[in-house]
């Protein structure tokens, strides 16, 4: 149980485009998820944190409008990429905490997103 | 100073001996503890989490946990070819997790 997904699971694009990340909690309901971003061989630093139903709390340092956050069901969250440069290519990995008990003292992890941007 | 911080190593041990990965923290309200392991170009998997002072064995991981030290770490016994990652200690901070930077670990055959 308490499986995450994300779409796609790589992506290139060009610079100036935008690209939308999606992130689900399989077979829980998510009320919290949680954005991160990891560049070569640095630590997960996180961006953003999601509550379903309401605006995304950002990090110090993270434009909340070039990374845009949709948390509008108990299952699925999106992270879109604005405008995208060469420096926004990075792994981008979600995560989702759920409200039972079995699922609310963990950070369940997605497979992550590799974005290219060229 | 960093919050949560790690050796980055990478440390190297051979087959079959204990593999110690340590953690320390800067938080000194800090409650809970987990250890994930990050292979090359994957995302984070938890091995084990840890909220008491002591010591909490899971298979051939035991995490072991001293507050007063402000201090977390992760001993692999019979440390195999297939732990070779990277290790990364997290501390829940209220609603959020704060990684370390990860050790690397390399288990030689």
């Amino acid at each position: 149980g308490a499986v995450v997904s994300q779409h796609p699971s790589w992506v290139i694009c060009k610079s100036g485009t935008s690209v939308k990340i999606e992130c689900r909690s399989l077979d829980f309901q998510a009320t919290t998820m949680f954005w991160y971003r990891q560049f070569p061989k640095q630590s997960l630093m996180l961006m953003a944190t999601s509550n379903e139903g309401s605006k995304a709390t950002y990090e110090q340092g993270v434009e909340k409008d070039k990374f845009l956050i949709n948390h509008a069901s108990l299952t699925l969250s999106t992270l879109t990429v604005t405008s995208a440069h060469p420096e926004d290519s990075s792994f981008y990995i979600c995560s989702a905490r759920g409200l039972a008990l079995s699922t609310y003292n963990e950070q369940f992890f997605g497979p992550g997103t590799r974005l290219t941007v060229l | 100073q960093k919050e949560v911080e790690q050796n980055s190593g990478p440390l190297s041990v051979p087959e079959g001996a204990i593999a110690s990965l340590n953690c320390t923290y800067s938080d000194r309200g800090s409650q809970s503890f987990f250890w994930y392991r990050q292979y090359s170009g994957k995302s984070p998997e938890l091995i084990m989490f840890i909220y008491s002072n002591g010591d909490k064995e899971d298979g051939r991981f035991t995490a072991q946990l001293n507050k007063a030290s402000q201090y977390v770490s992760l001993l692999i016994r019979d440390s195999q070819p297939s732990d070779s990652a990277t290790y990364l200690c997290a501390v829940k901070h209220g609603n959020k997790l704060v990684f370390g930077a990860g050790t690397i670990l390399r288990v030689k055959s």
